[in-house]
């Protein structure tokens, strides 16, 4: 059955620094998002991409983060200068279409700690 | 903002009895519901879901209901099985946007064998 990755599993990093997150969504899907779980909190959506544009963004998603489509297969969340309250879980994930009644499928997440 | 909200952190119920999770909204331009299931170290995977114009969907042992008026909904799982136990998530989306989820807290259900 086809699935969501993400790459890598852990990143530790120091704050201030760059981090390049990465999600390769099921390969007929068309609609891309990222979603965040800081411990202990609820998830949170980031942003949504469709067709190299960002469709809609969230509060959080602020002039550090960014998305990107770099080829034909992958996605990938940069966060240009880590804060300390950018640790949090994050969940890549993906549908064949943008409507409310398309599933997403999500990835298993990747475990972000700034220190 | 809490436009979506599960109330109760955790749920035990014995296996083979019904689990219901509850999931309260306040945002009325929701009209799209979904639940979702995650395991620890994995990530969410969808369960079922429910559109506006409905107020029951069932899926297997699965069923949610929708109450429209009181803007709430719940999950219902019969016959609880061990192997259900996990974090469920309620979800919301608005059919005018750009498939943008707003989930609630998490209940942490466990079935006890």
């Amino acid at each position: 059955e086809p699935e969501v990755t993400q790459t890598p599993s852990h990143q530790v990093t120091q704050m201030g620094q760059e981090v390049i997150l990465r999600c390769v969504p099921i390969s007929n899907h068309l609609y891309f998002y990222w979603y965040r779980q800081i411990l202990g909190q609820k998830v949170e959506f980031l942003v949504s991409f469709y067709n190299n544009e960002i469709s809609e963004k969230s509060e959080i998603f602020d002039d550090q983060f960014s998305v990107e489509r770099p080829d034909g297969s992958n996605f990938t969340l940069k966060i240009r200068s880590t804060k300390l309250e950018d640790s949090a879980m994050y969940f890549c994930a993906s549908s064949v279409g943008g409507l409310a009644q398309e599933t997403q499928y999500f990835g298993p997440g990747t475990r972000l700690l700034v220190l | 903002d809490q436009q979506v909200k599960q109330n109760s952190p955790s749920l035990s119920v014995q296996e083979g009895r019904i689990s219901i999770l509850n999931c309260d909204y306040t945002n009325s331009m929701f009209d799209y519901f979904l639940w979702y299931k995650k395991y620890p170290a994995e990530g969410p995977t969808f369960l079922i879901s429910i559109s506006s114009i409905k107020d029951k969907n069932e899926d297997g042992r699965f069923t949610v209901f929708l109450n429209k008026s009181a803007k709430h909904l719940s999950l219902h799982i019969v016959p609880s099985q061990p192997g259900d136990s996990a974090v469920y998530f309620c979800a919301a989306s608005e059919s005018s946007n750009t498939g943008k989820l707003i989930f609630g807290q998490g209940t942490t259900l466990q079935v006890k064998p």
